[in-house]
């Protein structure tokens, strides 16, 4: 069955340190993964996909997420995190715009 | 380029009654899809019309409807309303031809039913 798990629902973490959001995935065939997100009353925004190729993938507001087939994750990761990047985060897997979704993780941010 | 617009971003409606929602995707984009998001149950897949065909669909029941226009604009129904069924409802749409083409997403539209 397919499946994302995203284990923390709640992260804090103060402005200037380094980030790192769990995903791990369940999916039957190549895995299309995805990292979202969601400001309060807004949609959801794409931060970066995978598909193939590498493994290191660079999204958009300085995250970057890495691929690890043996560990079906796909961990979302900023280097230093600012006030602004307080929202919650989704990752998602699927293909043809079926997408199963994370419950998502919560990132609140401390001054 | 405008990006996906949901129309109304608010409705309130009571049990038993019925409610369209409204998405208008990015020009150009073929594909929408239709989530619903709730605390409880998170993001989950309603069903996805390429081309005013449904291609997929998620485990709701027969109450949640949809169609697609031939300008790929969609609108999404809900029949016989209960109180389960307040969440926001996003829409997103997609080229939909690539395996790995994002959803864009649109702000939603707030359904509460009394």
């Amino acid at each position: 069955a397919q499946s994302v798990t995203q284990p923390d629902i709640h992260i804090t973490v103060s402005e200037g340190a380094s980030l790192e959001l769990r995903c791990n995935y369940s999916y039957g065939a190549t895995p299309y993964l995805f990292w979202y997100v969601q400001s309060p009353g807004q949609g959801l925004q794409l931060l970066l996909k995978y598909f193939s190729g590498d493994t290191l993938v660079q999204g958009i507001k300085g995250f970057e997420a890495e691929f690890k087939r043996s560990q079906s994750s796909f961990n979302l990761r900023k280097p230093s995190v600012h006030w602004s990047d307080a929202a919650e985060y989704f990752c998602a897997v699927g293909n043809f715009n079926k997408f199963y979704f994370g419950s998502g993780t919560k990132l609140n941010v401390k001054p | 380029k405008a990006g996906v617009t949901q129309t109304p971003r608010y409705l309130i409606k009571t049990r038993g009654q019925q409610v369209t929602l409204s998405c208008s995707p990015i020009s150009g984009h073929r594909s929408v899809s239709w989530y619903q998001q709730t605390p409880g149950q998170g993001l989950q897949f309603l069903f996805e019309y390429f081309s005013e065909t449904q291609r997929n669909k998620g485990n709701f029941p027969g109450r949640f409807s949809g169609r697609q226009f031939s300008n790929s604009r969609s609108e999404m129904n809900v029949s016989t309303l209960e109180l389960g069924d307040s969440a926001l409802y996003l829409c997103a749409s997609s080229l939909g031809i690539d395996r790995d083409s994002p959803l864009h997403f649109g702000n939603g539209t707030r359904l509460t039913v009394t």
